[in-house]
């Protein structure tokens, strides 16, 4: 079975600095995708970015940046230049290319300081 | 607004009632996702359906919760007998069934279970 940690809770950051949120996962399997989503307050849930695991290059999308170490099962997500805007839950989730079964970690409570 | 719509967005209830949710995807998604949400959690898997076919669910289906997905358009999530474990957000989400399968995530029913 999938399994994906989330062990930062909570977390803050001022507004223009950088902040990393961290991510493990545990599968068998050796093709999946993994993906960061993000929840603002009593908004809906949306895609920041995602990885292909058979890539080796990090993802990124303009401010958003991944380090994906897949030996450690490590994908963890950098926001550069923090905006108020980004404070929000964010997710990290794993599915394998086998199966539509998406597995999200319990979250990460961003709160960007102005 | 062409994004995934769910209603009601908010649902109290006595314990045993039966209820019915409904999610509207976005029109050329072939595929809808149901999950389930509690506070502090991050989104588990119900069930996924492929146009019209109910092609995964997940064992946190319990006999007490059906979805359909009659025309392959918007799709319908009952649970019977209402219990307070019920209580949750039930997102919905859908995507075009390509190989990354980008999920696009409605705003969610709040159910609450008295």
């Amino acid at each position: 079975a999938q399994t994906v940690t989330q062990s930062q809770p909570e977390m803050s950051v001022q507004e223009a600095e950088t902040v990393t949120l961290s991510c493990t996962y545990d599968t068998s399997e050796n093709n999946y995708y993994l993906f960061w989503y993000k929840q603002p307050p009593s908004r809906q849930m949306i895609l920041v970015i995602r990885q292909e695991a058979y890539k080796q290059q990090n993802a990124t999308e303009n401010r958003f940046s991944v380090n994906f170490q897949k030996a450690a099962k490590s994908f963890s997500l950098k926001i550069s230049d923090s905006q108020l805007g980004d404070t929000a839950m964010y997710f990290c989730a794993f599915r394998a290319i086998s199966n539509n079964d998406m597995r999200f970690g319990a979250g990460t409570r961003l709160t960007v300081k102005p | 607004d062409t994004g995934v719509s769910q209603n009601p967005r908010h649902k109290i209830t006595k314990r045993g009632q039966n209820v019915t949710f409904r999610c509207d995807p976005i029109s050329e998604h072939n595929r809808l996702y149901w999950y389930r949400q509690t506070l502090g959690q991050g989104p588990e898997f119900l069930t996924y359906f492929q146009n019209e076919a109910q092609l995964e669910k997940s064992r946190l289906l319990s006999d007490r919760f059906s979805a359909e997905r009659p025309k392959g358009s918007f799709s319908t999530l009952e649970i019977q007998r209402t219990e307070q474990g019920d209580s949750a957000m039930y997102l919905c989400a859908s995507s075009l069934g390509l190989v990354i399968d980008e999920q696009f995530f409605g705003p969610g029913t709040r159910l609450t279970v008295l």
